[in-house]
């Protein structure tokens, strides 16, 4: 069973819009959650994270809400540029039980058009 | 270079062969972990080091999976009797607290 789900495969976007990427998570201990974005051939990269003693951490052009009540929490960039195409990945993380481990999402492939 | 470097960045082996990978992780980082994604799939935790020790293992490490992490530095990874379903992204990655992992290119084994 699936403790992080990212229920769209892929998501297609205009340059200059907003991209709104989502992920679900069930279990209520997941309390640090993060976003990683990976190119092809490539190990996934840190963008963004946000504990869950907030409900918004924002950098640059990225931003991640989090609401606890509903365990969902989305990744929002704007504008969206055509080097933001890549899979982005959800992953949530048991700050105080477990050794650090993240539990990641299946992944959304995210195509930004000119 | 001060990233996670993983060697090699490809393999193919026949099925039944051992391989090994290593990582070498950020300098400064304690923390080391595998990881191993397949196709459609997000990352899936294999095994976790602090320094040397290694502290916990996923129960998709089978048997013919061992990891080691000597002096606390670089780590590697060995799969013995590959079989097909070994067939994977194997990714390491290092940290120097729980949270944001930075994590390295990646091998990619192809068992034919």
């Amino acid at each position: 069973d699936q403790q992080v789900k990212q229920n769209s495969p892929s998501l297609s976007v205009q340059e200059g819009r907003i991209s709104i990427l989502n992920c679900d998570y069930t279990n209520s201990m997941f309390d640090y959650f993060l976003w990683y974005k990976k190119y092809p051939a490539e190990g996934p990269t840190f963008l963004i994270s946000i504990s869950s003693i907030k409900d918004k951490n924002e950098d640059g052009r990225f931003t991640v809400f989090l609401n606890k009540s509903a365990k969902h929490l989305s990744l929002h960039i704007v504008p969206s540029q055509p080097g933001d195409s890549a899979v982005y990945f959800c992953a949530a993380l048991d700050y105080g039980g477990s050794q650090g481990n993240l539990i990641f999402g299946k992944g959304t492939k995210l195509s930004v058009k000119p | 270079d001060t990233g996670v470097s993983q060697d090699p960045r490809h393999k193919i082996t026949k099925r039944g062969q051992n391989v090994t990978f290593r990582c070498d992780p950020i300098s400064e980082h304690n923390r080391l972990y595998w990881y191993r994604q397949t196709l459609g799939q997000g990352p899936e935790f294999l095994t976790y080091f602090q320094n040397e020790a290694q502290l916990e293992k996923s129960r998709l490490l089978s048997d013919r999976f061992s990891a080691e992490r000597p002096k606390g530095s670089f780590s590697t990874l060995e799969i013995q009797r590959t079989e097909q379903g070994d067939s994977a992204m194997y990714l390491c990655a290092s940290s120097l607290k729980q949270g944001e992992a930075f994590f390295g290119q990646g091998t990619r084994l192809t068992v034919v």
